[in-house]
């Protein structure tokens, strides 16, 4: 499987923008990017998922690069509310979600 | 988005007894169903891969005969923690499909603490 390699931790202030990084240097042509968050003590929720082309959806946006080897998701205004890990996840077709260690986002009121 | 629920969000059992976990999906029909476990600051991992009417696909490492997984409907899949012991106490979360769908939709997750 191809891997994500995402930073550890960030910081973010609150009602600033967030851009949250992932590198998937080895992706291949039909993985598709996926992005999920985990609140405390909650199971993940699906945030947004792309191939190609950048995409925007209430809750984010996702920046892909011209070579797919790195996406960014893009929290336009971040609330206490979106303090979370945050998972960028590879996936081919309907393989099962595999997650990695994620980042996790502080909101700094 | 898709729902799903999961049932006990939280229990706490006695070491060597067994507990079911359910997980239903509300509004839409899950042929594929996920168990992951998640142990404090850590990731979660996928424990099996429960497919309706099939026996479930468990992941390398999981013991399947202690970690029953039922998928008798379309709607509902069960892991039943059998014999439990303090060091299964994790939280346990389910997956679902959407037929069609590229998305996964999760469970809340279920705290299960073995005394």
């Amino acid at each position: 499987d191809a891997k994500t390699t995402q930073p550890n931790s960030m910081e973010s202030n609150e009602e600033e923008p967030v851009h949250l990084p992932c590198n998937h240097s080895t992706i291949s042509g039909t993985d598709y990017i996926h992005w999920y968050r985990q609140l405390p003590s909650q199971g993940p929720e699906y945030v947004i998922h792309g191939l190609t082309s950048n995409v925007n959806n209430r809750m984010a946006s996702l920046a892909i690069a011209e070579d797919r080897k790195s996406s960014t998701l893009i929290l336009h205004r971040a609330t206490l509310r979106d303090a979370a890990v945050y998972y960028c996840i590879l996936r081919r077709g309907y393989q099962k979600v595999t997650f990695g260690i994620g980042t996790k986002l502080q909101v700094i009121p | 988005g898709a729902v799903v629920s999961q049932h006990p969000s939280r229990v706490i059992c006695k070491s060597g007894t067994s507990v079911k976990i359910e997980c239903r999906s509300l509004d839409f029909q899950a042929t594929t169903m996920f168990w992951y476990r998640q142990f404090p600051k850590q990731s979660l991992m996928l424990m099996a891969t429960s497919n309706e009417g099939s026996k479930a696909t468990y992941e390398q490492g999981v013991e399947k005969d202690k970690f029953l997984i039922n998928h008798a409907s379309l709607t509902l899949s069960t892991l039943t923690v059998t014999s439990a012991h303090p060091e299964d106490s994790s939280f346990y979360i389910c997956s679902a499909r959407v037929s069609g769908g590229p998305e996964a939709f999760f469970g809340q997750g279920t705290r299960l603490t073995v005394v």
